[in-house]
């Protein structure tokens, strides 16, 4: 059963740089059936899209975070991640990863539990 | 940007009822939406992809309807469980973007 897991710090200062890292577990990362994608959702509020991957490392960022984003895999080692720079308290959230399906179903069907972020000094 | 609009945004509702919501696009998406359960603490989860077609383990009590700009997910007989916040997604370009979601609670 496939499972995706969120790692990271909890807390980052402002100015500096958020990075994750979501480990994919019972599959492979390596399948041209899947994107892998990160989603976040501020203490409240609603689900933001960030941005996808595929495993051959093409990446689509929404527009909002795209000038301080950047999302890379590794398939040797079953992994994506995110990194976004300059962060404010703006980008306090819970962040998600989850799988994108091609096809069937074609949605984000696999998330992994989620990560909580604080931004603050 | 697509932007997605739900309604509504709150529901009061009683355990047995049928409940419905809407979700409405700025513009056609053809069948490319999602429908996601979200309970307190947890991730989301999918309920139905290409607007109506239902996931796999997913109860029959759950439909979804629609294409183009207009869509609803129903629930033909609320049960206890189902009392959760629930969104809708469209996959039809990116950005991908959610509706602002639809909390059910019980009445």
């Amino acid at each position: 059963q496939l499972q995706l897991q969120e790692s990271g710090p909890g807390l980052v200062k402002p100015s500096e740089t958020l990075s994750l890292t979501c480990t994919v577990s019972g599959g492979s990362i390596y399948s041209s059936r899947y994107y892998w994608g990160w989603i976040r959702q501020p203490p409240g509020k609603g689900l933001e899209w960030i941005g996808n991957i595929y495993y051959r490392g093409s990446t689509y960022y929404n527009p909002s975070l795209k000038s301080r984003l950047t999302v890379s895999v590794d398939t040797s080692k079953n992994q994506f991640s995110l990194r976004l720079s300059s962060v404010t308290a703006a980008d306090t959230a819970v962040y998600y990863c989850a799988r994108r399906t091609m096809g069937a179903p074609d949605a984000f069907d696999v998330w992994g539990q989620g990560t909580m972020v604080t931004v603050s000094s | 940007d697509i932007q997605l609009t739900q309604s509504p945004s709150f529901l009061s509702a009683s355990v047995g009822d049928r409940v419905t919501i809407t979700c409405r696009a700025s513009q056609g998406i053809s069948s490319y939406l999602a429908w996601y359960q979200q309970k307190p603490g947890k991730a989301p989860k999918l309920l139905v992809y290409a607007a109506s077609t239902l996931q796999s383990g997913v109860p029959s009590r759950f439909s979804g309807s629609g294409s183009g700009a207009e869509f609803t997910l129903t629930i033909s007989s609320l049960q206890p469980e189902d009392f959760a916040t629930y969104y809708c997604q469209q996959l039809n370009s990116y950005p991908y973007t959610f509706g602002q979601g639809t909390k059910l609670e019980i009445k």
